[in-house]
């Protein structure tokens, strides 16, 4: 696509459930990187793909959280046992290769523990 | 440990004035890349510049322009004759040569009014 497609926009779950932000990188972009931005914070790095595997997942805050992508497509980050710490925007990225070329961010999707 | 400060949590200008907008940096990496990020009130990060470690100069893009200085650490983003759409959050990151994952700092709110 043009640009990195982001669903939901806004998620409002309950504590305790289980949730999956899905993004969708913009076409041809191998490298794919989830981040998180609490409020009134800078971005926190969650994980990092290439391809389909993940090089680098030492940003996951804890063993709730798990992100996965198929192929060179679409990544889903799921999140088990909702907790309110967990409320923030996640926003997912990508670029042509994980050298620099400067990511292209997606819209977030705002989640909300309540 | 790479980290990026942005000492400046908001800025309120009045429209035409200039801004400059600081960014200070700490890494023990010899080669390393500096961004400028902004964040409307929509959202989505935006991408404005790049710059790699062992490239000083400055580089000017219509009203913005960016002051690399090594020997200070810092990478500051000035907004010449502001405008109301400049109003965001502008966000300046850091990432190492080997790496992928972007170290932001907090983010500086700017409020231009008319």
């Amino acid at each position: 696509g043009a640009g990195v497609s982001q669903s939901p926009s806004n998620k409002v779950t309950e504590k305790g459930k289980d949730v999956e932000l899905r993004c969708d990188p913009i076409s041809g972009h191998t490298a794919l990187y989830w981040y998180r931005q609490r409020l009134g914070q800078g971005l926190e790095f969650l994980i990092y793909f290439q391809g389909n595997s993940a090089p680098d997942k030492s940003g996951l805050p804890s063993d709730r959280f798990s992100a996965e992508r198929t192929g060179e497509s679409v990544s889903t980050l799921t999140i088990q046992r909702t907790q309110q710490e967990d409320s923030a925007v996640y926003l997912c990225a990508s670029s042509l290769a994980a050298t620099f070329h400067g990511y292209t961010f997606g819209s977030g999707t705002r989640l909300t523990v309540v | 440990a790479q980290k990026v400060t942005q000492a400046q949590t908001e800025i309120s200008v009045v429209e035409k004035e200039d801004v400059t907008l600081d960014c200070v940096y700490e890494t023990r990496d010899t080669t390393y890349y500096l961004f400028w990020y902004k964040q409307p009130p929509s959202g989505e990060l935006v991408f404005l510049i790049r710059r790699i470690s062992f490239d000083e100069q400055n580089e000017i893009s219509g009203r913005y322009s960016w002051n690399f200085q090594k020997s200070t650490s810092s990478f500051n983003f000035t907004i010449t004759a502001s405008q109301v759409v400049d109003s965001a959050v502008y966000f300046c990151a850091l990432s190492s040569n080997s790496g992928y994952a972007l170290n932001f700092g907090k983010g500086t709110s700017l409020l231009v009014t008319p």
